[in-house]
């Protein structure tokens, strides 16, 4: 069974900080890899992609991929309050169209 | 940028009634899909579609039927509501980009069966 896996949290950091969010997947042939931002009761929201390992930043996001280590995580520098939402990650196998989705993490970024 | 529309935003119907929830995206994307989200369970795929008349199912297709007749619609059809089908319905649509097949989302339909 191919897997997402996050941690749940709520991760909760102060404004202003870095919050970091980790993902980490099961099959090794993964290819593209997804940061979506769900606000609640809205449908999630596209952050970044990124399928070559190393970084990626857009804005205050900066995505970072370990395939050996079979790892994304999303870093968002200054948080701020309007950042509170649960962050979904999202892994693309091989030539799959599909997505395998991971639970999401709680992020509660405090005044 | 890429625009997926729902038919409706909060939808009531009655056990036993067939229901119709149509998706329509406006980027001329090959896939589109349809899933579910309930709270502790996820996003759940139930049905996708690589291709207009194509579909294949999704991780949880009982209970459920799509129609795809043109590329930019995507149609999920419960054939008789239950209400274990209560949930958040939604849809996504994704196209190459030139490095990942991105996916993006229509606002969702909150369904309620009673």
């Amino acid at each position: 069974q191919k897997e997402v896996e996050q941690n749940s949290g709520p991760l909760s950091v102060p404004e202003g900080a870095i919050a970091s969010l980790n993902c980490t997947y099961s099959d090794r042939v993964s290819q593209s890899f997804f940061w979506y931002r769900q606000y609640s009761g809205k449908s999630p929201e596209l952050i970044m992609s990124i399928y070559s390992n190393g970084d990626k930043e857009d804005g205050r996001f900066t995505a970072q991929l370990n395939k050996a280590s079979q790892y994304v995580s999303l870093l968002i520098r200054d948080s701020q309050p309007s950042d509170s939402a649960t962050y979904l990650c999202a892994v693309r196998a091989g030539n799959n169209r599909k997505l395998i989705w991971g639970l999401g993490t709680s992020l509660a970024v405090n005044p | 940028d890429v625009k997926v529309t729902q038919s409706s935003r909060y939808l009531v119907k009655r056990t036993g009634e067939k229901v119709f929830l149509e998706c329509v995206q406006d980027m001329d994307h090959e896939n589109m899909f349809w899933y579910r989200q309930d709270p502790g369970l996820g996003l759940r795929l139930i049905y996708f579609s690589y291709d207009v008349k194509m579909k294949e199912k999704g991780d949880i297709p009982e209970g459920y039927s799509v129609s795809r007749e043109k590329k930019e619609r995507f149609s999920l059809i419960l054939e008789s509501a239950s209400t274990n089908q209560t949930s958040m319905y939604l849809c996504a649509s994704s196209g190459w980009t030139g490095g990942a097949y991105e996916q993006y989302f229509g606002p969702g339909t909150r369904l309620t069966v009673t």
